[in-house]
């Protein structure tokens, strides 16, 4: 079945640093992929998504490149803040169906000190 | 514009006992799906409803049971509580299957079972 792997955190970095969290995939056919962000006491928010391969997602500064060859979408920040600390979920929905059914990674805690 | 409501946002029960959440979805979504989150964990698929009828269905037992509404908020209900079953339950919804922007999640803020 559809599967997740997040690189196993948590993460602490100090602000104005540069921000990589890997995730790699296991899915049949042409997933879509998604980046979600938790903030302290929040819900999950959709950050970021890509439906195709080498389609790049980008928000707040947050930027994900779908790449079929390698099964993965590496969620990179160039300069980090305070407030991007959180917990960051990869996930994915499969192809062609509702993102219903979408298989989530365990989460990666980031943590920005200033 | 409201997002996705759920409650109640805590609660506590014995094993064995039953358990109601409810959800009501973002405006202009029909598409509601349940998840568990345990603790450190990312959040598991329960189930999927749309047009009051359930679509999907992850690996949760049968004591897991949902229900959509004609306005399109969902419940789920837990029967026969274990211990394990201490989470966080969220509800995501969604545009309907097969819309351009269905791949979207919006979540509510969960309801956080303790099972005693």
């Amino acid at each position: 079945g559809d599967s997740v792997t997040q690189m196993e955190g948590p993460v602490t970095l100090s602000e104005e640093a540069f921000l990589t969290i890997n995730c790699t995939y296991t899915a049949t056919g042409y997933p879509s992929l998604f980046w979600y962000v938790q903030y302290p006491g929040e819900g999950l928010q959709l950050l970021l998504k890509a439906t195709k391969a080498d389609d790049k997602g980008s928000n707040k500064g947050f930027e994900a490149t779908y790449r079929k060859e390698t099964t993965s979408f590496h969620l990179e920040k160039g300069s980090v803040q305070v407030s991007d600390s959180a917990v960051y979920f990869c996930a994915l929905a499969p192809y062609n169906t509702n993102a219903g059914k979408s298989t989530f990674g365990d989460g990666t805690t980031l943590t920005v000190k200033p | 514009d409201a997002g996705v409501t759920q409650s109640p946002t805590h609660l506590i029960k014995t094993r064995g006992q039953q358990v109601t959440l409810r959800c009501s979805p973002k405006s202009g979504h029909d598409t509601v799906s349940w998840y568990q989150q345990a603790l450190g964990q990312g959040p598991q698929f329960i189930f999927q409803y749309y047009e009051e009828e359930e679509r999907q269905r992850g690996n949760f037992p049968d004591r897991f049971s949902g229900h959509q509404f004609p306005n399109y908020s969902s419940e789920l209900n837990v029967n026969a509580l274990l211990l394990g079953d201490s989470a966080l339950y969220l509800c995501a919804s969604s545009h309907s299957p097969g819309s351009i922007r269905t791949g979207e999640l919006f979540f509510g803020e969960g309801s956080r079972l303790t099972v005693l």
